[in-house]
């Protein structure tokens, strides 16, 4: 059973414009949620968080969106450089609430960014 | 310099035989991971320890074994009660208390059986 699913296997984008990826999850306790970057034969690269009393979250290009009620966040990337051509792992916890110091992964998005 | 440290990176297995990979970190954190990837199926939790001399199973901790007698290790055995073995695994590892951190990855072993 999929508690963290991102239904996008591949993303392909202009360099210069957004990149959007998505991310689903059925858990209504997950109240912490990450992305991670990861180049092949490489360990993931933590990105960008955002707790569940947030509903956006900046840092430079990446912004991280959450909505609730929707049990949805997305990950945007503007501009788009050839660089962030990866695959991109979202990731949640429910630690708060469980006490249970885990993170589950979804399947992962390749984006690959057009020059 | 911090961090996190997998050896080997690359592992052959004969069928039928246990190996032991490693994970080392000197991050001081209290929590560790060990995850496996698969293509099209995303990092899929095996074992997590919050504290030494403590481990949970993860979702497909059939076939592994672990052990945390060490804050800084958590070495992974992959037995040969593993149908799959072959497959890339990364090690991880967080701060303990308090929520809302985020975990920090090795470099990964890839284990191929042969």
């Amino acid at each position: 059973d999929q508690q963290v699913k991102q239904n996008s296997p591949s993303l392909s984008v202009q360099e210069g414009r957004i990149s959007i990826l998505n991310c689903d999850y059925t858990n209504s306790m997950f109240d912490y949620f990450l992305w991670y970057k990861k180049y092949p034969a490489e360990g993931p690269t933590f990105l960008i968080s955002i707790s569940s009393i947030k509903d956006k979250n900046e840092d430079g290009r990446f912004t991280v969106f959450l909505n609730k009620s929707a049990k949805h966040l997305s990950l945007h990337i503007v501009p788009s450089q050839p660089g962030d051509s990866a695959v991109y792992f979202c990731a949640a916890s429910d630690v708060r609430i469980s006490g249970t110091y885990k993170y589950i992964f979804g399947t992962g998005t390749r984006l690959k960014v057009l020059a | 310099d911090g961090g996190i440290t997998q050896s080997p990176k690359y592992l052959f297995r004969k069928e039928g035989q246990n190996v032991t990979l490693s994970c080392e970190q000197n991050l001081n954190h209290d929590a560790m991971y060990w995850y496996r990837q698969d293509p099209g199926q995303g990092l899929r939790l095996i074992y997590y320890s919050q504290i030494v001399n403590d481990f949970q199973k993860g979702d497909i901790a059939e076939g592994y074994s672990v052990s945390r007698e060490k804050k800084e290790s958590f070495p992974l055995t992959v037995t040969s009660a593993q149908k799959n073995p072959t497959a890339f695994y990364l090690c991880a590892s967080s701060i303990l208390p308090g929520a809302n951190t985020e975990a920090f990855f090795g470099q990964g072993t890839r284990l191929t059986v042969v």
